[in-house]
């Protein structure tokens, strides 16, 4: 199908640890994008990651591209309690399609 | 505030009953996108408009449902006969181009069909 694939579906992490979560697509992907949603809010864009190999940094948080452009990664470190939120990939248009499409996202929570 | 506008933030009806959601997107953005999102998934694409066009359509998207963009500023999406599977946040994004295609999210409609 068109999914992208994330994991874990959760993750619980004590304030100070690292925190990584996963998106694999089947196929090729065009590019990736990254959104966070808080408890209660909506999605705000992250990064868009377009080349293969790919690594971007904001702050603590760090955004790869596989060289394959099948998968991408994001990885935040020392986690703080404002990192609480889901995070979502998508992957871009393909095939003459405009749309992004999400994946289920990764549930983050920190204990401070 | 210049974001994304979506009015009501919250509709409570009752199955069988039409409902109709409007969605103000970034003034300068000609694209504007509609998501449903129920709770622990992702936002689900609906439907997508570039101007007034409506360019693409979810497969999954029933008949009841129907979206437009008049005059290629705002949008409206109408439920007809709502069913309690509808219950869900509808979501509405904008994007200023296909050259810069990360999406710009409105609050969301909640809406709950009793």
């Amino acid at each position: 199908g068109q999914q992208v694939m994330q994991i874990p579906q959760y993750q619980h992490v004590q304030e100070g640890e690292d925190f990584t979560t996963y998106c694999n697509s089947s196929t090729t992907l065009s590019n990736i994008q990254w959104y966070k949603q808080r408890p209660g809010g909506h999605p705000v864009f992250l990064i868009q990651l377009v080349k293969s190999g790919e690594v971007k940094k904001q702050k603590r948080l760090t955004f790869q591209f596989g060289e394959a452009k099948k998968n991408s990664s994001l990885h935040i470190t020392a986690t703080q309690t404002t990192d609480v939120g889901t995070y979502f990939c998508a992957k871009g248009g393909q095939g003459g399609s405009e749309k992004l499409v999400f994946g289920k996202g990764t549930k983050l929570t920190v204990n401070p | 505030d210049t974001g994304v506008s979506q009015d009501p933030r919250h509709k409570i009806t009752k199955r069988g009953q039409n409902v109709t959601f409007r969605c103000d997107p970034i003034s300068e953005h000609n694209r504007l996108y509609w998501y449903r999102q129920t709770l622990g998934q992702g936002p689900e694409f609906l439907t997508y408009f570039q101007n007034e066009a409506q360019l693409e359509k979810s497969r999954l998207l029933s008949d009841r449902f129907s979206a437009e963009r008049p005059k290629g500023s705002f949008s409206t999406l109408e439920i007809q006969r709502t069913e309690q599977g509808d219950s869900a946040m509808y979501l509405c994004a904008s994007s200023p181009s296909r050259s810069d295609e990360k999406l710009f999210f409105g609050s969301g409609t909640q809406l709950s069909v009793l």
